[in-house]
């Protein structure tokens, strides 16, 4: 069945880098873009970002641009999210999550919904 | 400040209806595909409705999804005390070139 299972997650100091993974398995990883969501401690879902299913195309959410990167490696069936300049209000649960369906029109990127979600991993931001 | 307005809570008695509505705006719903997950603390997001309305497998049909201009509501019918949870609606913003959710709705089944 399709599953995504993050890793990675830790305690980091505020300013420090950390990279958490997500491994996809049951589907073909390569044909769908993916995404990164993120939910601080008892608050709401926060959209991260998302990246093509090639890798050529990136969005961000504005509060995360220029911090945050989304990679892939498709050989590998695996998603990356790059945490550079980490703050105490980074401090989440984060999910990558597959689209039901997803494609990209010149600029645009249209998804139907997120129907495959991985368990989460713990990124807590303290001194 | 969510991009997607939701009501923070609702509540309904076990067999009864409850409607949870999602506002946007013309560049998130009133052009693109919404969503609606329900959250049990403690797991991860489970998609309940795709496309504006339409459910996954695996899902009852006691739950449904409507849109209409810039605001989408979720429908549940015959409520049973595990649809105690907290739901989200969410889609892409053309303009902010983003995904965005609404702030969430708690449900409490009374």
């Amino acid at each position: 069945q399709e599953q995504l299972v993050e890793s990675g997650g830790g305690v980091v100091q505020p300013g420090r880098s950390l990279r958490v993974s997500c491994a996809a398995s049951g589907f073909t990883f390569s044909s769908f873009g993916m995404h990164w969501v993120r939910q601080a401690p008892g608050k709401g879902l926060e959209w991260v970002a998302v990246i093509s299913y090639d890798g050529r195309n990136k969005y961000y959410a504005d509060s995360l641009k220029g911090r945050f990167a989304i990679s892939r490696d498709n050989s590998k069936n695996t998603l990356y999210l790059q945490m550079n300049s980490l703050r105490l209000e980074d401090t989440a649960v984060y999910y990558c999550a597959k689209p039901f369906t997803d494609f990209w029109s010149g600029n645009s990127y249209y998804y139907y919904g997120l129907d495959v979600w991985g368990q989460g991993t713990t990124v807590t931001v303290s001194s | 400040q969510s991009v997607l307005t939701q009501p923070p809570s609702a509540s309904a008695a076990p067999g009864q209806r409850v409607t949870i509505s999602c506002s946007g705006s013309s560049s998130n719903i009133g052009k693109n595909y919404v969503s609606w997950y329900q959250q049990v603390p403690g797991t991860a997001p489970k998609l309940l409705i795709y496309d504006n309305n339409k459910r996954p497998s695996g899902i009852p049909d006691r739950f449904s999804g409507s849109k209409s201009g810039t605001s989408a509501t979720l429908g549940i019918t015959g409520l049973q005390t595990w649809d105690e949870a907290d739901y989200y609606c969410g889609t892409w913003d053309s303009s902010l070139s983003a995904g965005v959710f609404g702030g969430g709705t708690k449900l409490t089944v009374l």
